[in-house]
Order: C-alpha cells, then structure tokens, then sequence
C-alpha cells in the first residue's frame, strides 16, 4: 500500500548529540514536509521541500536541518543546537500543484534523556 | 490564510450522525476549506476538502454554506474509532509554490462517540 513511512517510533537522545528522523514515501509525491507537535498545540512547520535538491526553512527552522537527494525521502536532522528537542515529529507529502492535501505518517516521538 | 473557529469538545452515540461545525468568517475567495483528524499519538489523517461545493467521500460529507463562512463536517454513522480531535483547515492553493506549503492547525474539536 502506499504511505509515508517514518523511523523509528520512539527515539531517545542525550544532550548534545544529532539525530536523524527518518521520512520515507512511496506515493510519488513532489512536495515533503516536516512538522513538530507539542503537547495540546497544533503543528508547527520546520521545513518542506517541494522537489527534489531544493528545500526552504518554515516558521520553526532553527537547530534543524534537513536533505532532499531523492524524491521518496526526506531526513530531518535535530541537531545539538535545537535546545528543546522533546517533541512529536510529522513528516507529511503532497502533490504540487493545485488544491492537493497533504498526507501524514504516523509521527516520531523524540525525547531527551 | 484565514482563521478558523470550532468548538473545542464534542460526543455523539455511538451510530448517530456527527456533525461538526466550523466557522471561518474571514475566508478568501480562493482558499478551500480541509478537515483532518488526529487520534492520539498518531499523524493527522486527511478526510475531505472543498472550495464552494459540497462534497462527500467514503469517509464523510462536507457542507459548505453559500456565503463560505461557516461549513459542516457529517461523519454519518459514528464509531467509537472516530474519537479524535478534528482539524478544520483553510488555505490557499494556488498551484506551485505560493503560500500553499503549509498547514496551519489551530485547537480543533475533540469528538468523543459513546456506546
């Protein structure tokens, strides 16, 4: 079936140290998103890439970065400088052009340890 | 994109139609009108989206007033899977680029289907 896969579910990080959330679909989508959660708020948005080696910061991009190699994947770096990491992650893809929704994946919870 | 006002709880019996309301009085000509929901712990799920028309799908039916102010989300026959917090959403599309990149999701209503 095809989906937006993100890896792992569950994440732990120590202070100071990069990790990698991993975003993956196969609905052969141009447009990629990644959103950040926080408890009882809406999403936020980091960074979205609507085709492939081009990507722009949205209204949260700071102590995040993020690649676009390839069309069916887009990591998101949480780096040492994000200094509250501890959050829901949602990557999410869509269609360009038009009116097209934006699909989800099921999220990746990050936590400091 | 224009805000969007909804309750912030509601139930509804289990079988019974759910109707959810959404205000959205300053809504431009060119913006549509989306509805995701969001089980806990779990990434929003699309559900319908519309300009002017009404629409339905094999989820639920979207009622849009003639004026755009104000629509109408009708799950027709709710199950105790359908509690969850329900999105209301407008935005802009205007094709590439643009200012359609994101998604702005405010409170929403949390719907609760009793047995």
């Amino acid at each position: 079936d095809g989906g937006i896969t993100q890896s792992p579910k569950y994440l732990f990080r120590k202070e100071g140290q990069n990790v990698t959330l991993s975003c993956e679909q196969n609905l052969n989508h141009d447009a990629m998103y990644w959103y950040r959660q926080d408890p009882g708020q809406g999403l936020r948005l980091i960074y979205y890439s609507q085709i492939v080696n081009d990507f722009q910061k949205g209204d949260i991009a700071e102590g995040y970065s993020v690649s676009r190699e390839k069309k069916e994947s887009f990591p998101l770096t949480v780096t040492s400088a994000q200094k509250n990491p501890t959050a829901f992650y949602l990557c999410a893809s869509s269609r360009r052009r038009g009116s097209q929704p934006q699909h989800f994946g099921d999220g990746t919870r990050l936590s400091i340890l | 994109d224009a805000k969007t006002t909804q309750p912030p709880s509601m139930d509804c019996a289990e079988g019974r139609a759910a109707n959810l309301p959404c205000n959205h009085s300053t809504i431009s000509g060119n913006e549509y009108v989306y509805w995701y929901r969001q089980i806990h712990s779990q990434g929003p799920q699309y559900i319908i989206h519309g300009l002017k028309n009404n629409e339905t799908n094999e989820m639920a039916s979207l009622i849009i007033t003639e004026d755009r102010k104000s629509s109408t989300l009708i799950l027709p026959h709710a199950t105790l899977r359908d509690t969850a917090v329900y999105y209301c959403i407008v935005r802009v599309s205007e094709g590439d680029g643009g200012s359609n990149y994101k998604l702005t999701f405010g409170k929403g209503t949390l719907l609760t289907v009793n047995p």
